[in-house]
């Protein structure tokens, strides 16, 4: 079975400076997904950002990117340029290739000061 | 294209009811994947529909039930209701298959059990 572990309960960061999330997972799975979802108090469940197992590259998406440590299972996020409508929870999820169900870890909550 | 739908929006049940939720998958998406969100947590899987059939299960016991209409909507039935049943539902749909990985959430329903 697979875990997904976030450590941090709680961030916050200045608007316009920079906050990194971090993740880890346990899996004894070689092909698999790997993703940050963002939740705002609208509840919408949104995909920040997918890292697909098999690329060494780290992907990115405007102001957020990712740190993917196949080796050490270590997969965090850092958000550039924070902004007020980053504020919200964010879940690391997890799913083997052709598997049926994402795996999340607990959450981070991100608060954005002005 | 039509995101993820979902109703109603939230209910209030009492101990040993029945609810039914409901979920109308995204423009093309064959395949629903049903999550239960307690508060403060990470969303746990309860089971995906895939062409009107069951295609996984996690670990719920089997008053959560399910179905798949041949438009690909889909509800969750629960039976007996007990107050840990209450929490955030989520639908997620995706193409299924190789392209499971890829699911895309709905806005919830709020159940609230007393």
């Amino acid at each position: 079975a697979q875990t997904v572990t976030q450590s941090q309960p709680e961030m916050s960061v200045q608007e316009a400076e920079t906050v990194t999330l971090s993740c880890t997972y346990d899996t004894s799975e070689n092909n698999y997904y790997l993703f940050w979802y963002k939740q705002p108090p609208s509840r919408q469940m949104i995909l920040v950002i997918r890292q697909e197992a098999y690329k060494q590259q780290n992907a990115t998406e405007n102001r957020f990117s990712v740190n993917f440590q196949k080796a050490a299972k270590s997969f965090s996020l850092k958000i550039s340029d924070s902004q007020l409508g980053d504020t919200a929870m964010y879940f690391c999820a997890f799913i083997k290739a052709a598997g049926n169900k994402l795996t999340f870890g607990g959450g981070t909550r991100v608060l954005v000061k002005p | 294209e039509t995101g993820v739908t979902q109703s109603p929006t939230h209910l209030i049940k009492t101990r040993g009811q029945q609810v039914t939720l409901r979920c109308s998958s995204q423009s093309g998406h064959n395949t629903v994947s049903w999550y239960q969100q307690a508060l403060g947590q990470g969303p746990q899987f309860i089971f995906q529909y895939y062409r009107e059939e069951e295609n996984g299960r996690g670990n719920f016991p089997p008053r959560f039930s399910g179905l798949q209409f041949p438009n690909y909507s889909s509800e969750l039935n629960v039976n007996a209701l007990e107050l840990d049943d209450s929490a955030l539902y989520l639908c997620a749909s995706s193409l299924g298959g190789i392209l499971n990985y890829e699911q895309y959430f709905g806005p919830g329903t709020r159940l609230t059990v007393t």
